[in-house]
């Protein structure tokens, strides 16, 4: 059971350029979000999603775009990258509303130059 | 919107002391709220988990409490280790959506 999985773990980028972080869960959980984490304030929700074929803005979506076509699975994705983009990116799942709690993964830590 | 604040935003105590963390939030309507630990360059780990219902949880030397009609939230730690040092994240769960305080970094010296 390995939880939430994200790759990569560090990644730079140029100006411009698009890319696509990955998450995975292996707990069969329906919900699924991204949080950035910059220092000084915390982690902010940048979209998250119910289930398989459902998703949401969170507080900072702008400049991402994701999708959720399986369960296990909640890419996100960079479609035009810049320096504001520059942060840590945490995945994090739930088996559902309310109550239940987060589990992140590792983190990916992205660079934009 | 909900607004989630730490306070202090860092701590220093020497090994053995009680640590006393402070979390506040604006909107009481909540389901949850979890106190996360953060070591430097890693991701979060869950600590302790407080639904609405509850007015406290413990695990081994932690303790949280909640006073949901006053939106705060305190995490204590008992007889600090400099292993405790890490920064502290609490979150309240709204629905599907979490919100974070920016943490309290703690430093236990030896």
């Amino acid at each position: 059971n390995a939880g939430v999985t994200q790759t990569p773990k560090f990644q730079v980028l140029k100006t411009g350029q698009s890319m696509t972080l990955q998450c995975a869960q292996d707990m069969n959980h329906e919900y699924m979000s991204w949080y950035r984490q910059d220092p000084g304030m915390g982690l902010r929700l940048i979209h998250y999603s119910v289930g398989a074929g459902i998703t949401d803005q969170g507080e900072v979506p702008n400049g991402y775009n994701v999708s959720r076509s399986t369960t296990e699975d909640f890419p996100l994705r960079l479609l035009s990258a810049a320096p504001s983009q520059t942060s840590v990116y945490f995945c994090a799942s739930s088996s559902g509303r309310g109550g239940s709690p987060l589990h992140f993964g590792n983190g990916t830590r992205l660079t934009v130059t | 919107k909900q607004e989630v604040t730490q306070i202090p935003a860092a701590l220093s105590v020497p090994e053995g002391e009680n640590l006393v963390l402070n979390c506040s939030f604006t909107d009481s309507a909540i389901y949850n709220l979890q106190w996360f630990r953060q070591d430097p360059g890693k991701g979060l780990t869950s600590l302790l988990l407080i639904q609405s219902s509850q007015r406290e949880q413990t695990s081994g030397r932690l303790n949280a409490s909640l006073d949901k009609s006053s939106g705060r939230s305190t995490l204590y730690i008992a007889a600090s280790q400099p292993g405790d040092s890490a920064t502290y994240l609490c979150a309240v769960r709204d629905d599907y959506k979490l919100s974070f305080g920016a943490g309290t970094t703690v430093t236990v010296r030896a």
